[in-house]
């Protein structure tokens, strides 16, 4: 069964910075990995989708790295702004339709 | 992509009663997702609902708390049944979209966030 865990749990920055977070799975036997951001109480929005043959994707301030033979992605944010501010969750996916996990994600504020 | 509308995006609820969330997709799928997420929790996958048959649930998630509807290849709803404040939650529906290019790319509704009360 696959494990996701994503570190830091939390994380409070100055704006401005530049900061990394960390998500590690359990299973490498992946199809993709996809990054989401969650704004408190609402939906997730999509950020970024790395196939599993892929080694980074970038969007805009967004980068994000996988290395599946160790069962690490990391998602790198520039420049952090106050509207940055959310939880950010990433979700490999094996095989098949909706063969996703979750990891309880990553709390972030960006203090202006 | 895919744009997913739900409703309501929130609720009050009182304990003992049912709430039927809606899914509206903006174009055609085959499958649409339901999940929950309660407090402080990641997302957990309640069923995955197909058009013209009966939802396939996940351990865990019985058809009698959490039957769903799939009348055709845009719509999906879930209803809470007989609620209890364990029920609290933002339920989330959600789609595969493996047309593009970037392959299966997951999407989510804005959530419907009940509070049991």
């Amino acid at each position: 069964k696959q494990e996701v865990t994503q570190i830091p749990a939390a994380l409070s920055v100055p704006e401005g910075e530049n900061l990394v977070l960390n998500c590690s799975f359990t299973d490498s036997a992946i199809y993709n990995l996809q990054w989401f951001r969650q704004d408190p109480g609402k939906g997730l929005t999509s950020l970024l989708l790395i196939q599993s043959s892929q080694r980074e994707q970038t969007s805009g301030r967004l980068n994000a790295s996988l290395d599946k033979s160790s069962g690490r992605s990391t998602l790198y944010i520039a420049a952090s702004q106050p509207g940055d501010s959310a939880t950010y969750l990433c979700a490999p996916a094996g095989g098949g339709y909706q063969k996703v996990t979750f990891g309880i994600g990553t709390k972030l504020q960006v203090i202006p | 992509s895919a744009v997913i509308s739900q409703k309501p995006s929130r609720d009050i609820c009182q304990r003992g009663t049912s709430l039927t969330i809606q899914c509206q997709v903006d174009s055609q799928v085959t499958m649409m997702f339901w999940y929950r997420q309660q407090p402080g929790q990641s997302l957990t996958l309640i069923a995955t609902a197909n058009q013209g048959s009966e939802a396939t649930y996940e351990s865990g998630f019985v058809i009698d708390k959490f039957p769903i509807s799939r009348p055709n290849l845009t719509f999906s709803t879930l209803t809470v049944s007989n609620m209890s404040p364990e029920d609290s939650s933002i339920y989330l529906c959600s789609v595969e979209d493996r047309t593009g290019d970037s392959g299966n790319t997951i999407y989510f509704g804005e959530g419907s966030w009940l509070t049991v009360v």
